[in-house]
């Protein structure tokens, strides 16, 4: 059991670069979430999907786009990387959408945008 | 909107020393949960509170929530090198059930 994997692990971007991180889960959960993590302000909700089938957007969603691809996998895509993007960014999932279930989250990517 | 805040946002205590980390929102809290972040690594959960007045114990860890389910605390008795890392409080967005909000985090350094 992998848990919450995320690919890549590290990345450097140039500004106006596009890419896509990956984000898979092992726990049959419905819910996947994309977050953003910057020095000093905690974990920022970028997208969510529900449920497979539903994206939704979170707090900071300006610059990215989301694919639920399968029940599994959730991905984030940088259109045009900007480095005001450069953060870590942590993928998280849970059994459903509900008020008391834990989130599991992935090891994270480093993305820094030069 | 709503805002968690946490306070200290930096504590370094000398091992054996407690350690206390506050977390306070805006709004009232349906519930709060509590993630621990070690240096390089992902937030883990550690424990989710509920009802009004609540403490749950983890060993030498302490968490209460408020009366007014406004404000949370951890403590930490006996502090050892392994509670390195940045604690989090996380609450539902006010708008709905599907999100969280996350405190900023208190990042703690226990000196061997």
């Amino acid at each position: 059991n992998a848990g919450v994997t995320q690919t890549p692990k590290f990345q450097v971007l140039k500004t106006g670069q596009s890419m896509t991180l990956q984000c898979a889960q092992d726990m049959n959960h419905n819910s996947m979430y994309w977050y953003r993590q910057d020095p000093g302000m905690g974990l920022r909700l970028i997208y969510y999907s529900a449920s497979e089938g539903t994206t939704d957007k979170g707090e900071v969603p300006n610059g990215y786009n989301v694919s639920r691809l399968n029940k599994r996998e959730f991905s984030l895509r940088l259109e045009s990387a900007a480095p005001s993007q450069t953060s870590v960014y942590f993928c998280a999932s849970k059994v459903a959408d509900r008020l008391l279930d834990t989130q599991y989250f992935g090891p994270g990517t480093r993305l820094t945008v030069l | 909107g709503q805002q968690v805040m946490q306070i200290p946002q930096y504590q370094h205590v000398q091992e054996g020393e407690d350690f206390t980390t506050y977390c306070n929102s805006s709004t009232t809290l349906s519930n709060i949960q509590w993630y621990k972040q070690r240096p390089g690594g992902h937030p883990v959960f550690l424990i989710q509170l509920v009802k009004s007045g609540e403490v749950k114990k983890q060993k030498r860890l302490t968490f209460q929530f408020g009366e007014a389910k406004k404000n949370s605390s951890l403590h930490i008795t006996a502090t050892q090198t392994t509670d390195v890392g940045t604690y989090f409080c996380a609450g539902p967005k006010d708008t709905g059930r599907r999100a969280l909000t996350f405190g900023s985090g208190t990042r703690l350094q226990v000196q061997p």
